[in-house]
């Protein structure tokens, strides 16, 4: 079945840093979508990615989609102490009809 | 609009016994994506009900079950609990009619089974 991979699983940052988090799927997806949770909280959804190559900016997070569409990324500029959270990527395959959530990458931003 | 809400919020059962958990989706949405969230094991899909038929199933055991009613909201059913079901049951709806996935997820309910 469809396996969605994302690494690392863990990242501890000083604010100020950069942080970044990988997602890659054993198919290829029709769309992929990247979720945030606050510790405590549920997944929120951030953004969906549809094209070959799109990239899209929220201020400081910058997402891609590869161009063979089985990656994607989730950067973060100059972390704050409020992107603490775990950050999960959904990879969308029509064939399968569902969404298969990777494991999540879990952000800590030391201040 | 108000969002997904799920039922109850927090429970605690001995192994063994059974529960239901409940989630209302967002008034219009049609499809309803149940998920266990464990520490370390991400977010696990257990089914996904789409006008009241169960459209995509994860690799789960049969004791774990659901419906959908007409009106759209969801149940899951767990029967027989064992200590390893303790995790947060989260479930997601969304609005399939427009062509996007973008799931939109209740508070949960966190099992702890005793």
């Amino acid at each position: 079945g469809q396996q969605v991979m994302q690494i690392p699983q863990y990242q501890h940052v000083q604010e100020g840093e950069d942080f970044t988090t990988y997602c890659n799927s054993s198919t290829t997806l029709s769309n992929i979508q990247w979720y945030k949770q606050r510790p405590g909280g549920h997944p929120v959804f951030l953004i969906q990615l549809v094209k070959s190559g799109e990239v899209k900016k929220q201020k400081r997070l910058t997402f891609q989609f590869g161009e063979a569409k089985k990656n994607s990324s989730l950067h973060i500029t100059a972390t704050q102490t409020t992107d603490v959270g775990t950050y999960f990527c959904a990879g969308y395959n029509t064939n399968a009809g569902k969404s298969t959530f990777g494991d999540g990458t879990t952000l800590t931003v030391k201040p | 609009k108000a969002g997904v809400t799920q039922t109850p919020r927090y429970l605690i059962k001995t192994r063994g016994q059974q529960v239901t958990l409940s989630c209302s989706p967002i008034s219009g949405h049609r499809s309803v994506s149940w998920y266990q969230q464990t520490p370390g094991q991400g977010l696990q899909f257990l089914f996904e009900y789409f006008s009241e038929t169960q459209r995509n199933k994860g690799n789960f055991p049969g004791r774990f079950s659901g419906r959908q009613f007409s009106n759209s909201r969801s149940e899951m059913n767990v029967s027989t609990l064992e200590l390893g079901d303790s995790a947060l049951y989260l479930c997601a709806s969304s609005d399939d009619r427009q062509g996007v996935n973008e799931q939109f997820f209740g508070p949960g309910t966190r099992l702890t089974v005793l």
